[in-house]
């Protein structure tokens, strides 16, 4: 069975960068695409990228500028930074991996969230 | 990017009645449409992908139908673990986006 766990810091300065970790277990990181997807506390869901076991990725344009999703197959990990937070980007983050070889979802596993708090 | 609209925002229902949960779609997305199910504090539930495929070990009275930018799912009687918020997620077109959610309530 697979499993995903989110990791890092809980609480993050204004204009600092969001670092988060996901660790898949019970499967390879191989032949997947593996995104994270965030919810603000009380709201919807929004997709913020994609990486994939070679390296290559997909942002949301409306992140893009700030978002970098990296992966680690030796690790079976892959991560996630957001540069310059605000409080905007106060939410539970999820990592999830992609149903077969789709790119855009859905998704089949998820992680069980990791809420991220930005403030001072 | 495409918009989906879920409708209604809630909806009040009894265990063992029938629920119809609504997602439109801003453009056609084909049949690249999926529903998730969120309990409170915990990650959403793939259920229904592409349009009206079962994901793997969910159970019969969850049901897909639609096409182009008007989808429906239903819950044929609902059990009392079915009650939470539904979310329907298009692949068609980058970037990926989900609807605002229904939440089913007793």
């Amino acid at each position: 069975q697979v499993q995903l766990q989110e990791s890092g810091p809980g609480l993050v300065k204004p204009s600092e960068t969001l670092s988060l970790t996901c660790t898949v277990s019970g499967g390879s990181i191989s032949n997947y695409y593996w995104s994270w997807v965030r919810q603000p506390p009380g709201e919807g869901l929004e997709w913020i990228g994609y990486v994939f076991y070679t390296g290559s990725t997909n942002y949301n344009p409306s992140l893009k500028s700030r978002v970098t999703i990296s992966v680690d197959t030796s690790k079976n990990q892959f991560s996630l930074k957001l540069s310059a937070v605000t409080a905007a980007d106060t939410a539970v983050y999820y990592c999830a991996r992609g149903l077969r070889a789709y790119t855009y979802g859905p998704w089949d596993y998820w992680g069980q969230g990791s809420l991220v708090i930005v403030s001072s | 990017e495409i918009v989906l609209t879920q409708s209604p925002a809630t909806l009040s229902l009894s265990p063992g009645e029938r629920a119809t949960l609504s997602c439109r779609a801003s453009q056609s997305v084909s049949n690249y449409l999926a529903w998730y199910q969120q309990k409170r504090d915990q990650a959403p539930r793939l259920l229904i992908y592409d349009t009206s495929n079962r994901a793997t070990g969910i159970p019969a009275r969850f049901s897909g139908s639609g096409s182009a930018t008007d989808f429906t799912l239903t819950i044929s009687s609902l059990e009392p673990e079915d009650f939470a918020v539904y979310y329907c997620q298009q692949r068609y077109s980058w970037p990926p986006t989900f609807g605002g959610g229904t939440k089913v309530e007793i």
